[in-house]
């Protein structure tokens, strides 16, 4: 159990469009998920926390209106990166938070490619 | 306020030879603390996790860490190394948030290279 799945694995876009990455908690309800940003071997950056129903909380220096989260359900969380530029290429890696884990545990999804030409 | 610090951003070691990843942390509360593994183009993986009970924890895949409380450290181990251990390994503490849940702060990584 507590599979996490990101869609899509890796995205090529021109720069000004806009583009969705979907999160999913596939066996299990999230009441929290959790997006993060990894620039080439570097550590993870988180970027905003997200609980279901409500905004987003996100971190000093993340531009929310260039990152909209949306957390619509207990399994499905969004991050749509706005007017996307070549400086937000980048490995995108969100996590889950079980709605009734021990220990606050966060599983983490297979992470989602960002390149913007 | 919390932080996490790993020594040595490489670490290389040869197949079969003990393998000792560091980690210092600092917290202003006891922390809960992770040992993550990412493998090329993935998301991480838990190794094993430290909240409370006893202070050598193990893990999958051979792993275990030591809580030592008076060192501020959980350094991960594994008596032998393998060429499949090759990756990056990322130590985690966690503090848990005012309204509840928790939030994760991440050292910078080490990669391991294991060698024949």
């Amino acid at each position: 159990g507590a599979v996490v799945s990101q869609h899509p694995s890796r995205v090529i876009c021109k720069s000004g469009t806009s583009v969705k990455i979907e999160c999913r908690s596939l066996d299990f309800q999230a009441t929290t998920m959790f997006w993060y940003r990894q620039f080439p071997k570097q550590s993870l950056m988180l970027m905003a926390t997200s609980n279901e129903g409500s905004k987003a909380t996100y971190e000093q220096g993340v531009e929310k209106d260039k990152f909209l989260i949306n957390h619509a359900s207990l399994t499905l969380s969004t991050l749509t990166v706005t007017s996307a530029h070549p400086e937000d290429s980048s490995f995108y890696i969100c996590s889950a938070r079980k709605r009734s884990g021990l220990y606050n545990e966060q599983f983490f999804g297979p992470g989602t490619r960002l390149t913007v030409l | 306020a919390q932080s996490v610090t790993q020594l040595g951003s490489h670490v290389s070691v040869s197949e079969g030879a003990l393998v000792l990843l560091r980690c210092n942390y600092s917290s202003s509360v006891p922390p809960y603390l992770f040992w993550y593994v990412q493998y090329p183009n993935q998301g991480l993986q838990l190794l094993l996790k430290y909240t409370t009970g006893a202070t050598l924890v193990k893990g999958i895949n051979g792993f275990e860490a030591e809580f030592k409380k008076s060192e501020t450290s959980f350094h991960l181990t594994k008596p032998s190394a393998h060429m499949s251990d090759a990756a990056e390994y990322f130590c985690a503490v966690s503090l848990p948030l005012p309204g509840g849940g928790n939030k994760l702060t991440f050292g910078t990584g080490t990669q391991l290279k294991v060698e024949l």
